[in-house]
């Protein structure tokens, strides 16, 4: 079974703009993690937060968690064509990963 | 070069036959999976190992069998039972448990059924 779903779907930017998706969950979990795949290839690592951690950042990227709504953003700011990819979230628990449907991210030139 | 290697890239299996994907990473860690990838689903997990000789389900093994008689290697066989193999399979691997730690993936391996 699926434990995070994200939201949109799927997403469309123009180039400079930022991008925002959401991810919820179901079950209590160790951390969070977001994943980008570009497409047909494997998935890479972004960030993990852990829970309890509230907000945290990577250059362009800043991901928050509230564990009382089991709820957790991704953003990237002034977004660039190589951002697109799809992004997936991903909840752990013990030893396992759980991953979402994920959010396809389009940006325009 | 640290990595995870699946292979290979591309598979095509008749119906009725087991096919076997490897999956080989020389980063050291203890645990290694496999996650099945159909449009639109995310990765659901088949098989996990947290060590090697040992092994537990996924949430969809059903026609599917994997071995971890080495740290390095985890092959994924697909079976004859498997009745919609049809997929992108990835394979991960991370240090024991994923409370602190991140997944590192595959490029992965995409199954046709002919």
């Amino acid at each position: 079974s699926q434990q995070g779903e994200e939201d949109p779907q799927a997403l469309s930017i123009q180039e400079g703009e930022n991008a925002t998706m959401n991810c919820s969950y179901k079950t209590s979990i160790n951390n969070l993690q977001w994943y980008r795949q570009n497409s047909g290839r494997g998935l890479v690592h972004l960030i993990l937060i852990r829970s309890n951690e509230r907000e945290k950042h990577s250059g362009r990227l800043r991901v928050t968690l509230d564990t009382s709504k089991k709820s957790s953003s991704l953003l990237i700011t002034a977004s660039r064509a190589a951002d697109t990819a799809s992004y997936f979230c991903a909840t752990s628990n013990d030893y396992k990963l759980s991953f979402g449907a994920g959010t396809t991210v389009t940006v325009r030139a | 070069d640290g990595g995870i290697t699946q292979s290979p890239k591309y598979l095509f299996r008749k119906e009725g036959q087991n096919v076997t994907l490897s999956c080989e990473q020389n980063l050291n860690h203890d645990a290694m999976y496999w996650y099945r990838q159909d449009p639109g689903q995310g990765l659901r997990l088949i098989y996990y190992s947290q060590i090697v000789n040992d092994f537990q389900k996924g949430d969809i093994a059903e026609g599917y069998s994997v071995s971890r008689e080495k740290k390095e290697s985890f092959p994924l066989t697909v079976t004859s039972a498997q009745k919609n193999p049809t997929a992108f399979y990835l394979c991960a691997s991370s240090i024991a448990g994923l409370v602190r730690a991140e997944a590192f993936f595959g490029q992965g391996t995409r199954l046709t059924v002919v």
